[in-house]
């Protein structure tokens, strides 16, 4: 079957430490995306790629970093710059067409205690 | 910039209600519009989309009109199920762009 998996489900994280969130998709996209919901804000735009070995920050990227090395893999690293990092956070893909689809993963839950 | 504004929630209805979500947008050129549905804990699915101005998206008793000339992309259920409970997202792509700009977000409540 075809989509986009997120690993883990949940992560819990101390204050001061990085965490890597994965993100990997079988569908042959170019385009993939990070996007951080938080209560009653809708999604926001973390960083998102168009090719392998290139990508662009979104609206909110400080504290955050990502890397594309392969076509099928995004995974978003979590600095402790970050000064708020508690959230739901979804990993997509789309073809980058200009009517495309956004395909989402289930989703990682990541709590600072 | 590209905007998406949508009727803040929570909506409560009864079983077999008529269901209406409003979803205006502010964009330049011609986006396309979608909806996105979020069930409990998971990601987003597509629920239906339209790409040029009068076209109807529709998928499992939804429906959606995208109206140019009042910006708009409502959607519609003739009869909402307890299994619609849910929050659903107004979206638009514009133009050769690679970014989606999504609403808020209003949160759907079907009581039986």
């Amino acid at each position: 079957d075809g989509g986009i998996t997120q690993s883990p489900k949940y992560l819990f994280r101390k204050e001061g430490q990085n965490v890597t969130l994965s993100c990997e998709q079988n569908l042959n996209h170019d385009a993939m995306y990070w996007y951080r919901q938080d209560p009653g804000q809708g999604l926001r735009l973390i960083y998102y790629s168009q090719i392998v070995n290139d990508f662009q920050k979104g609206d909110i990227a400080e504290g955050y970093s990502v890397s594309r090395e392969k076509k099928e893999s995004f995974p978003l690293t979590v600095t402790s710059a970050q000064k708020n990092p508690t959230a739901f956070y979804l990993c997509a893909s789309s073809s980058a067409g200009p009517t495309d689809t956004q395909y989402f993963g289930p989703g990682t839950r990541l709590t600072v205690l | 910039g590209d905007s998406v504004t949508q009727m803040e929630g929570p909506v409560t209805l009864s079983e077999e209600a008529f269901l209406t979500i409003n979803c205006t947008y502010t964009a330049t050129g011609y986006p396309s519009l979608f909806w996105y549905v979020q069930y409990p804990g998971e990601g987003l699915q597509l629920l239906l989309k339209a790409t040029k101005a009068d076209d109807k998206g529709s998928n499992k008793g939804f429906e959606a009109t995208y109206r140019k000339e009042t910006t708009s992309f409502h959607l519609e259920k003739g009869s909402v199920q307890v299994s619609d409970s849910a929050v659903y997202f107004c979206a638009l792509l514009n133009t050769g762009g690679f970014k989606t700009i999504f609403g808020a977000g209003t949160r759907l409540f079907v009581k039986a």
